[in-house]
């Protein structure tokens, strides 16, 4: 079975900008969930999708924004960057949305704002 | 507020030795307790998880405890190899929000085993 996939790895912006990540599950994982990793603030949870609706949401501010697909794929977009915004940004996918369920990481998109 | 305090930061140990990571959470309403392994460059990756309805868990040379009186929760790693050298992160799933998978996490320890 494959693994949690993002796309793209790798994103070198400017501020100002926007961006779009993509976040593919484990086949038949019905939730997604979104993280920052900074050195400074470790993980920070962004906002959890299931079954297309937002079930909940972390203390960022409304430049992040996500949505979920009927295929579960789920993307995450940034506007307006900030230097700040400068993070690795990773997904977790989950077979429901609710606790006790094992959540599983991608390999997360590295996005470096200049 | 919710969170998950976590210590040491870093840590030193010899090869063969135990290592031990411990957290702290704060609301007790908490009741899943997963403990990642991120090495460097890589996802973290899932390594043992406790329930709230049980004090302990083994697999293999890892264990995990859970006292949720005191509301702490410990990674104990024996006969560290190398290999895991790493860094580990304990989280709570949040209480808050009814049907949610939110985590919250400590800030990492990072673990070095000198061989």
């Amino acid at each position: 079975k494959a693994g949690v996939t993002q796309t793209p790895r790798y994103l070198i912006k400017t501020r100002g900008q926007q961006v779009t990540l993509s976040c593919s599950p484990i086949s038949g994982h019905r939730s997604v969930s979104w993280y920052q990793q900074t050195p400074g603030q470790g993980l920070q949870f962004l906002f959890e999708y299931f079954s297309e609706t937002q079930r909940n949401k972390g203390n960022f501010p409304g430049r992040f924004s996500g949505r979920q697909f009927s295929n579960s794929r789920s993307e995450m977009n940034v506007s307006t960057l900030e230097l700040g915004d400068s993070a690795l940004y990773l997904c977790a996918s989950s077979l429901e949305a609710r606790p006790n369920t094992e959540a599983f990481f991608g390999q997360g998109t590295r996005l470096t704002v200049v | 507020g919710e969170n998950v305090e976590q210590h040491p930061s870093t840590l030193s140990v010899q090869e063969g030795d135990s290592a031990v990571i411990k957290c702290t959470y704060s609301d007790s309403a908490s009741n899943y307790f997963p403990w990642y392994k991120q090495e460097l460059g890589k996802r973290p990756q899932l390594i043992i998880d406790i329930r709230s309805n049980v004090g302990e868990k083994k697999d293999q040379r890892i264990a995990v405890t859970l006292n949720k009186t005191a509301k702490h929760f410990s990674l104990h790693i024996t006969e560290t190899q190398p290999e895991d050298s790493a860094v580990y992160f304990c989280a709570a799933s949040s209480p808050y929000g009814g049907a949610t998978n939110k985590l919250i996490f400590g800030t990492g320890t990072l673990l070095a085993v000198q061989p």
